[in-house]
């Protein structure tokens, strides 16, 4: 069975420009979560899709945004970026939001801002 | 909002001792999860945790969600040095804020000397 699966591995972009992450739940997955990894900050929820809608969104600016397909993929985007958007960005799925689904997670993607 | 605070944050142990780690968080979970993230890769999921009391086992490794639903610990046993990582809390759920989205612990990275 295949894992969640996060394109690309590694991407460098320099601050204002804008990136676009993608995400591959698990088959048969329907709850999409991202989230940010870094040294300083650990791991930090940025939001939650469920059967295309946004459920839960994190602290997060609003330059941080996603959407969730009708085959479950996501996608995360981030707009005009700084140098602290510097982070390992993961992708969950799980089965649905109810107790006992728990996440699985992809490799995620290492973004790098110059 | 809720907060989780791991402990150790790092352990340095020889090749078949015993490893613990635990989580303590200002307010309640529904669910602890333990993840375990090797360099350049995504958390991999251990243990799952439903229940206030639940002890539950995945070959070496041993969990228990707390009675009060405050903390959980992650025994380790006659540890490898395959072991080596960082491992993750996560609670799921609460009364502080969304019942979906997963607040985790800042880590513990353990080393294994053969």
């Amino acid at each position: 069975k295949a894992g969640v699966t996060q394109t690309p591995r590694y991407l460098i972009k320099t601050r204002g420009q804008q990136v676009t992450l993608s995400c591959s739940p698990i088959s048969g997955h329907r709850s999409v979560s991202w989230y940010q990894q870094t040294p300083g900050q650990g791991l930090q929820f940025l939001f939650e899709y469920f059967s295309e809608t946004q459920r839960n969104k994190g602290n997060f600016p609003g330059r941080f945004s996603g959407r969730q397909f009708s085959n479950s993929r996501s996608e995360m985007n981030v707009s005009t970026l700084e140098l602290g958007d510097s982070a390992l960005y993961l992708c969950a799925s799980s089965l649905g939001q109810g107790i006992g689904q728990p996440q699985h997670f992809g490799d995620g993607t290492r973004l790098s801002i110059l | 909002g809720q907060q989780l605070n791991q402990s150790p944050q790092s352990m340095f142990i020889q090749e078949g001792e015993d490893v613990s780690m635990n989580c303590t968080s200002s307010s309640i979970f529904n669910t602890w999860l333990w993840y375990k993230q090797d360099p350049g890769e995504g958390p991999v999921l251990l243990i799952a945790l439903y229940k206030a009391g639940e002890l539950t086992s995945n070959g070496r490794l041993t969990a228990q969600f707390g009675i009060t639903r405050k903390d959980s610990f992650l025994n380790i046993s006659a540890s490898i040095p395959s072991d080596v990582g960082i491992y993750f809390c996560a609670g799921h759920g609460g009364s502080g804020g969304s019942n979906y989205k997963l607040t985790f612990g800042k880590g513990t990275l353990l080393t294994v000397n053969p």
